[in-house]
């Protein structure tokens, strides 16, 4: 089965400043999906950013950049002048041929004023 | 559209009762996917169904556990005989095809006595 790895359980970043989540992924398909959603504290998953595995370009969405390797099965994401807002539980999922999700543990992001 | 809606949003129950939970879509999606998540951890596939077809069925979902989704329309979850291990966010998402976003709702919490 496939696996999703999140090996940050918490981080933390000044407003203004450049954080990573680490993501890596177990598969043997070459064909698949890859996303961050993020859960703030008692509100819903939102998506952040959706990575197709047969693009190479990396994806992006305004600060939020992804360094996708495909060879290490590595997908990270990368938050640019971050805000208070930005706070919240940051998921990585793969979604799988049958089209579920499988999701990480999580990473708590803390933005410190 | 007023995003994916689900009903209740809180559930309180003795161990040994039977519980319902709703499930409105986005009313264009065909497919309609369930989650469980536990405090801190990352959501967890339970079933997914598209259109009035139950697709996939996760061995989480035990013989307690059923789900419909009569019309293709919105779903519903049933836990009969409820256990203290039930105990967790339920989340249902929505998406029109595979690889695309899958919006999530707000989840129904349950809490099992």
């Amino acid at each position: 089965a496939q696996t999703v790895t999140q090996s940050q359980p918490e981080m933390s970043v000044q407003e203004a400043e450049t954080v990573t989540l680490s993501c890596t992924y177990d598969t043997s398909e070459s064909d698949y999906y890859l996303f961050w959603y993020k859960q703030p504290p008692s509100r819903q998953m939102i998506l952040v950013i959706r990575q197709e595995a047969y693009k190479q370009q990396n994806a992006t969405e305004n600060r939020f950049s992804v360094n996708f390797q495909k060879a290490a099965k590595s997908f990270s994401l990368k938050i640019s002048d971050s805000q208070l807002g930005d706070a919240a539980m940051y998921f990585c999922a793969y979604e799988e041929y049958g089209n579920k999700l499988v999701f990480g543990a999580g990473t708590i992001l803390r933005v410190k004023s | 559209d007023t995003g994916v809606s689900q009903n209740p949003r809180h559930k309180i129950t003795k161990r040994g009762q039977n519980v319902t939970f709703r499930c409105d879509p986005i009313s264009e999606h065909n497919r309609l996917y369930w989650y469980r998540q536990t405090l801190g951890q990352g959501p967890e596939f339970l079933t997914y169904f598209q259109n009035e077809a139950q697709l996939e069925k996760s061995r989480l979902l035990s013989d307690r556990f059923s789900a419909e989704r009569p019309k293709g329309s919105f779903s519903t979850l049933e836990i009969q005989r409820t256990e203290q291990g039930d105990s967790a966010m339920y989340l249902c998402a929505s998406s029109l095809a595979r690889g695309n976003e899958q919006f999530f709702g707000p989840g129904t919490r349950l809490t099992v006595l």
